[in-house]
């Protein structure tokens, strides 16, 4: 089946940093989504990406669907604490078939922002 | 808007006995849900498709008369775990399709099985 790597596992960064992470994929996916959970919580849609190179930004979140349609990264400016969580990417084929909605998600990022 | 509620939060419960938890999206349609279990540190598991009206899609390797689904509206679902026990101790997490693409997940449900 399909699987997505998500890079990096965690990141321990000073409030006011920028922030970088990515997720890649065997195969192609026809949504991107990027998701943030805080613990205890369910996860939190954060983008939707629907078209190969589309760039969409959410505040100080960026995100970017791959033209290769196999990957995607998001990106904080001027982290804050109240970034801290888990960010996970998820990708879905879209119409059509059994796997319809259904979402295939990365392993997640653990991101602590220092003060 | 795109809310979706789980109850209950957190439930304790003996080995053998049931429990019901029960998926909201209380400010839209949804006419597809989906349930996931999720480990400490670890990522979402999909464990079934439920679609209003029409039997689950459960995924490979899910016991379904073990995990019950019903979707018996278009704002409803539910998961039963039947006869329980604590290996089936988890965090379960359901999720509510809008449009084509966009699923908002309920703040999932605790279940500690003892």
């Amino acid at each position: 089946g399909q699987q997505l790597n998500q890079s990096p596992q965690s990141m321990f960064i000073q409030e006011g940093e920028d922030v970088s992470m990515n997720c890649t994929s065997s195969s192609i996916f026809n949504t991107w989504l990027w998701y943030k959970q805080e613990p205890g919580e369910g996860p939190v849609l954060l983008i939707a990406l629907y078209k190969a190179g589309e760039l969409t930004s959410n505040g100080r979140l960026t995100a970017q669907f791959g033209i290769t349609r196999k990957d995607s990264f998001l990106n904080i400016s001027a982290s804050i604490p109240s970034d801290v969580g888990i960010y996970f990417c998820a990708g879905q084929l879209g119409a059509g078939g059994t796997s319809y909605g259904k979402l295939t998600f990365g392993q997640g990022t653990i991101l602590t922002v220092h003060p | 808007g795109a809310v979706v509620s789980q109850h209950p939060s957190r439930v304790i419960c003996k080995s053998g006995t049931s429990v019901k938890i029960e998926c909201r999206s209380l400010d839209f349609q949804a006419t597809t849900m989906f349930w996931y279990r999720q480990f400490p540190k670890q990522s979402l598991m999909l464990m079934a498709t439920s679609n209003e009206g029409s039997k689950a899609t459960y995924e490979q390797g899910v016991e379904k008369d073990k995990f019950l689904i019903n979707h018996a509206s278009l704002t409803l679902s539910t998961l039963t775990v039947t006869s329980a026990h604590p290996e089936d101790s988890s965090f379960y997490i359901c999720s509510a399709g809008r449009g084509n693409y966009e699923q908002y997940f309920g703040p999932g449900t605790r279940l500690t099985v003892t």
